[in-house]
């Protein structure tokens, strides 16, 4: 069982918005900042989201991240298929002196 | 450009040891600049993060793997690697090794390309 908390699996249509939340504690994201990966099956994961709401230079605009006490989110826009991947949060845990990860949120675009 | 590989059997058996090496190449690893880390992912379940270091000694580990991870660094390789022991079943995975530029807790923006690790028979 994961620290943070994910949706296994959400699903939008192509063009349109979705969200996905990571709910974690004190500790953890209520703390620190949260980052978020995109895992594309057989690649290397991609930091697509840092420090809550930063994009790494080459990453779209249609990402976006939040974060309010200890939860956090990773919002999509203007879904494309290319945007199929699983989505995992990450943050330093200040009781574990470690990394903890979302169990992943798989993106389906319909 | 910084990059990473993994390199390492694809093979354990059960009982033990898993050795791999990230060789990093675009920068020196004893920069000073980055963090190191390893990272895993079973199949058909989430990313893991294993242990994080830093060439000049600091190194967190997941408490669930800290009694069997040992991690080193050869600045003259430009190398760093994960070695896991009494391996089950439950370390097969794709093993990752990344970089973090700046401290402990800052994000992993650089990734090798994964090993596939199989512990069996």
């Amino acid at each position: 069982q994961s620290v943070l908390t994910q949706p296994p699996s959400v699903s939008e249509a192509p063009r349109q918005r979705v969200t996905i939340s990571c709910s974690g504690s004190n500790s953890n994201i209520g703390n620190n900042p949260v980052d978020w990966y995109q895992h594309l099956p057989g690649k290397a994961p991609k930091l697509l989201i840092y420090f809550n709401d930063l994009l790494p230079s080459g990453v779209s605009d249609r990402f976006s991240g939040s974060k309010s006490g200890t939860s956090a989110s990773l919002a999509i826009s203007g879904l494309q298929s290319e945007d199929e991947a699983d989505y995992y949060c990450a943050a330093w845990d200040d009781s574990l002196n470690g990394w903890v990860f979302g169990g992943g949120t798989k993106l389906t675009v319909l | 450009q910084l990059q990473l590989q993994e390199s390492g059997p694809g093979l354990v058996k059960p009982s033990g040891a898993l050795s791999l090496i990230c060789t990093v190449s675009g920068d020196s690893i004893s920069s000073g600049n980055f963090y190191w880390g390893w990272f895993r992912q079973p199949p058909g379940k989430g990313l893991e993060w294993i242990v994080s270091l830093y060439y000049a000694g600091s190194i967190y580990y997941n408490p669930s793997l800290k009694t069997r991870v040992a991690i080193s660094v050869d600045t003259s390789k430009n190398q760093f690697s994960l070695n896991l022991t009494s391996v089950t079943a439950a370390d097969t995975a794709v093993y990752y090794c990344a970089s973090a530029f700046g401290g402990r807790d800052d994000p992993f923006n650089i990734w090798g390309q994964g090993t596939l690790v199989s512990v069996s028979s």
